[in-house]
């Protein structure tokens, strides 16, 4: 079964730190994974999807077909970033009214 | 564009009695998702809604159900409320086609249950 991994359920930098929140995954076939945030008082919004290769917010996601990851990357963190991160990907059937989550992790930034 | 709507933002319910959540997804979406957030399970997929008619299903007892309207606003009901019930609830609405990938996420509805 398709599956969402995310290890870490706090991870805690100073600001200028590189970041890396890590995501695994479980699925048959060629995955399409996104990575979500919930900013304090946010609503959860998309923050960036690995088939579009975009960097948002300096963040970017490679996706590892040989070791099932797609860590979310920043080489500096600021404080502005803490957040909740979700990693999420679709079901097999493809249909993305409904995304698996992981578990989230939160991350923050200290000055 | 005004984005997803979901009413109530708040509210508190004794165990035994039943609740009804709304959502009113973006102008032209017609799906819509609710999920349930708690800070043990994170993201659980409850249901989602396609023209009126459920597509997927989560894992969740018949306690939990919703339907769609015609005009894709979509309403979620829990029955019978525990105090595991308490989470917040949240709607996402997309298009609901398989290749775009984003949900549109409203700021939800927290349910307590005493």
């Amino acid at each position: 079964a398709q599956r969402v991994t995310q290890p870490e359920k706090l991870l805690s930098v100073f600001k200028g730190a590189p970041v890396e929140l890590k995501c695994n995954y479980s699925y048959s076939g060629s995955p399409e994974l996104f990575w979500y945030v919930q900013y304090s008082r946010q609503r959860l919004q998309l923050l960036l999807r690995h088939i579009s290769r975009e960097s948002i917010k300096g963040f970017t996601a490679d996706l590892n077909k040989g070791e099932t990851s797609f860590h979310l990357k920043k080489p500096f963190a600021q404080e502005e970033d803490s957040a909740m991160y979700y990693c999420a990907l679709p079901p097999l059937s493809g249909n993305t009214g409904k995304l698996i989550f992981g578990q989230g992790t939160t991350l923050q930034v200290k000055p | 564009k005004a984005g997803v709507t979901q009413t109530p933002r708040y509210l508190i319910k004794t165990r035994g009695q039943q609740v009804t959540l709304s959502c009113s997804p973006i102008s032209g979406h017609r799906s819509v998702s609710w999920y349930q957030q708690t800070p043990g399970q994170g993201l659980q997929f409850l249901f989602e809604y396609f023209s009126e008619t459920q597509r997927n299903k989560g894992n969740f007892p018949g306690r939990f159900s919703g339907r769609q309207f015609s005009n894709s606003r979509s309403e979620m009901n829990v029955s019978t409320l525990e105090l595991g019930d308490s989470a917040l609830y949240l709607c996402a609405s997309s298009r609901g086609r398989a290749d775009t990938g984003e949900l549109f996420f409203g700021e939800g509805s927290r349910l307590t249950v005493l």
